[in-house]
């Protein structure tokens, strides 16, 4: 199994501002992903982050709103940018390698946008 | 395309009642098959899973099975405890890349 150390846990921030979430796992993985949870609903891909290459994203997420570093096997960050308070939301990180294994998630950063 | 379809909540029991959530899915090829748990305040973990038809997860007196002619993984467990109060999640993930695909999640509450 993977330990998945997600930073910050909370964060109340302003409208316009940005955020930047970290993923740290505890040993080398070659696929991360980024989730949103909204309140009350389900998990939502935001994007694959893939090492050595841009991240790919899902319908409606776009790299300038959420831009993703992965710069090795151990780390990730996602950014949540010029927020507003429709982005107030559960952002997720999980790791998970073969097809037939599971997917291991961070805590999450609960992100309120005032 | 690949979905999931979960029973919809919220859930209430009483202690010791018998649990079952509904899991449906739509998938193209032979999906691993999973049910997550979020406690209060936590990430998910995960409860079980299955990686092919027939197969039977079970942890902490929780089981599904994965029943490929009904296209279900429904949860069920046989008697419930007020620590089991929480939202359970059942994802499949394709053999044909990486992506995990979520139901939309039940909340349980467990009363004494």
């Amino acid at each position: 199994s993977a330990v998945i150390s997600q930073k910050p846990s909370r964060d109340i921030c302003q409208r316009g501002t940005s955020l930047t979430i970290q993923c740290q796992v505890d040993s080398q993985v070659t696929m991360m992903f980024w989730y949103r949870q909204q309140p009350g609903q389900s998990l939502t891909l935001i994007a694959t982050a893939n090492q050595g290459s841009e991240a790919t994203y899902e319908s409606g997420f776009v790299i300038d709103k959420f831009p993703i570093s992965r710069p090795n096997l151990t780390f990730s960050t996602l950014t949540v940018s010029n927020m507003s308070p429709e982005d107030s939301s559960i952002y997720l990180c999980s790791v998970g390698e073969t097809e037939n294994t599971e997917a291991f998630f961070g805590q999450g950063t609960r992100l309120t946008v005032v | 395309g690949n979905s999931v379809t979960q029973m919809e909540g919220p859930v209430t029991l009483s202690e010791e009642a018998f649990l079952t959530i509904n899991c449906t899915y739509t998938a193209t090829g032979y999906p691993s098959l999973f049910w997550y748990v979020q406690y209060p305040g936590e990430g998910l973990q995960l409860l079980l899973k299955a990686t092919k038809a027939d197969d039977k997860g079970s942890n902490k007196g929780f089981e599904a099975t994965y029943r490929k002619e009904t296209t279900s993984f429904h949860l069920e467990k046989g008697s419930v405890q007020v620590s089991d109060s929480a939202v359970y999640f059942c994802a499949l993930r394709t053999n044909t890349g990486n992506q995990f695909y979520f139901g939309t999640g039940t909340s349980l509450t467990v009363i004494p």
